[in-house]
C-alpha cells in the first residue's frame, strides 16, 4: 500500500504572502501526485499536479515540487489570497489504483 | 471537464439496512473509484474499477460491496449498513494509465442511524 504523511494541519499566512504544504510518501513505485482543494460543503478539486518524470511545476501561482530521492513533495502558493482559504489535500498514485491522500491542511489567508 | 454525477446527494439509512450509492460519468473514462471521507481521515479509497465487470478493492473495502455494470455506471452498496458507515462518499473517474486525472463526483452524504 501507500502512505502519505501531510504537515502541517493548519496554516495561517498573511495576505499577499506565501503559503507551503508539504507531503512524504512512502511507495516508491508511487509517480503521481496531485494536489486538491476543497471548499467546505464541495468536492475535491484538482489545483495542480506533479508526475514523476519532473521535479518542478507551476501553474500561476502554484508551485509543486517533487524529491524522489526524499519521497517528498511540497505545494507553494505564492502572492495568497482571501479566495486560498481552504482545505488543501496531496495525494499519491501508482497504476491507476486509486489515490492515497494526506490529512489535509486548512489554510486561512487573513488581511 | 469530466461530468461525474452521484445519487442520492443525502440519505439517511437505518443500521442493517440496505444502502445502495450510485454514480454515473458521461465522459467515457475506464476507471472509477469510490472514496468516503471523515473528520480526521480525509478521504480513503473503498474500491475501483478499470471497466465494465471489474471491481477491485481499495484500502477500507470491508463492509462495501461495488458493482461496474457498464462504463458509465459505478455503484457502491452497503449490505447491512452500520452507524460506523456514516461518511461522505465521493465518485471519482479517469481515464487508464498510472497518471491519469480523476474528476470527483459532487458527493453524498450518508447517515445511518
Amino acid at each position: 500500500g501507500e502512505q502519505v504523511e501531510q504537515l502541517p494541519s493548519i496554516l495561517r499566512v498573511q495576505e499577499r504572502s506565501s503559503a507551503s504544504i508539504n507531503c512524504t510518501y512512502e511507495n516508491s513505485a508511487s509517480n503521481y501526485f496531485p494536489w486538491y482543494k476543497q471548499e467546505p460543503g464541495e468536492n475535491p478539486k484538482l489545483i495542480i499536479d506533479i508526475r514523476s518524470n519532473m521535479e518542478r511545476k507551476q501553474i500561476q501561482g502554484l508551485i509543486v515540487l517533487l524529491d524522489k530521492k526524499a519521497k517528498r513533495f511540497s505545494l507553494h502558493i505564492t502572492d495568497t489570497q482571501p479566495a486560498d482559504s481552504a482545505m488543501y489535500f496531496c495525494a499519491a498514485s501508482r497504476y491507476a489504483q486509486g489515490l492515497t491522500f494526506g490529512l489535509g491542511t486548512r489554510v486561512s489567508v487573513f488581511p | 471537464e469530466a461530468a461525474v454525477t452521484q445519487s442520492p446527494r443525502n440519505k439517511v439509512a437505518v443500521t442493517g439496512g440496505k444502502v445502495t450509492l450510485s454514480c454515473n460519468q458521461t465522459n467515457n473514462h475506464n476507471n472509477m473509484y469510490w472514496y468516503r471521507q471523515d473528520t480526521g481521515h480525509g478521504l480513503r479509497l473503498i474500491h475501483y474499477s478499470y471497466g465494465a465487470g471489474s471491481t477491485e478493492k481499495g484500502d477500507i473495502p470491508d463492509g462495501y460491496k461495488a458493482s461496474r455494470p457498464s462504463q458509465e455506471n459505478f455503484s457502491l452498496i452497503l449490505e447491512l449498513a452500520t452507524p460506523s458507515q456514516t461518511s461522505v462518499y465521493f465518485c471519482a473517474s479517469g481515464d487508464a494509465g498510472t497518471d491519469a486525472e480523476q474528476f470527483f463526483g459532487p458527493g453524498t452524504r450518508l447517515t445511518v442511524l
